[in-house]
């Protein structure tokens, strides 16, 4: 079944470490974002790509970064984690960098201790 | 930065029973969508609206995109336990880069 494939599913870390958080896409989507999702805060856009080779920074970027060496993948990387970085990470991806809905992976939720 | 006004928060009802929700904005918007997300699930899209007064049906589902750009509702049927979950309103702003905006949800919870 197409769609998207976040991985790991859930990750406990310590403080200070790094973490990279894998999505996947196989509807050959142009345009892919990351999400955290917190109580009461609702979905904020950390990062977004609208095509392979190219970035851009989102509501809340600081702490975070991304490459898009390709179509398909999106990794999100934690360069030393921080607890209020404790989330759950959505991928998304869409047609492309338009007023196209956006398809969502099923998270990724990390806790930092 | 931009924000949705989605409401209510939540809503406690009887299988059977009808919901309605809604989302506003003082912002304009060329695009509504009405996403659904179960627990330890990621959101799923339910119905995308392009054009003001536009209204589509998703089954049971019925919503519509205001005439004024800024409001869009959306609208269940004979409510099922399935419909569990919490619904989000999100649009694409008319002016500026296309970010998705989402409003803050409305939990659904049905008595059976």
């Amino acid at each position: 079944i197409a769609g998207i494939t976040q991985a790991p599913t859930s990750q406990i870390l310590a403080a200070g470490r790094r973490m990279t958080l894998r999505c996947t896409q196989d509807m050959r989507h142009n345009a892919m974002y990351w999400y955290r999702q917190d109580l009461g805060l609702g979905l904020r856009l950390i990062h977004y790509s609208n095509t392979a080779g190219t970035t851009g920074k989102g509501e809340v970027p600081d702490g975070y970064s991304v490459s898009r060496a390709n179509t398909d993948d999106f990794p999100l990387t934690l360069a030393s984690a921080v607890p209020s970085q404790t989330s759950v990470y959505f991928c998304a991806s869409s047609r492309d960098f338009s007023n196209q809905p956006q398809h969502f992976g099923d998270g990724t939720r990390l806790s930092i201790l | 930065g931009q924000q949705l006004n989605q409401s209510p928060q939540s809503m406690f009802i009887q299988e059977g029973e009808d919901v309605s929700m809604n989302c506003t904005s003082s912002s304009i918007f060329n695009t509504w969508l009405w996403y659904k997300q179960d627990p330890g699930e990621g959101p799923v899209l339910l119905i995308a609206l392009y054009k003001a007064g536009e209204l589509t049906s998703n089954g049971r589902l019925t919503a519509q995109f205001g005439i004024t750009r800024k409001d869009s509702f959306l609208n269940i049927s004979a409510s099922i336990p399935s419909d569990v979950g919490i619904y989000f309103c999100a649009g694409f702003l008319i002016q500026g880069a296309q970010k998705l905006v989402f409003g803050q949800g409305t939990r659904l919870t049905i008595n059976p």
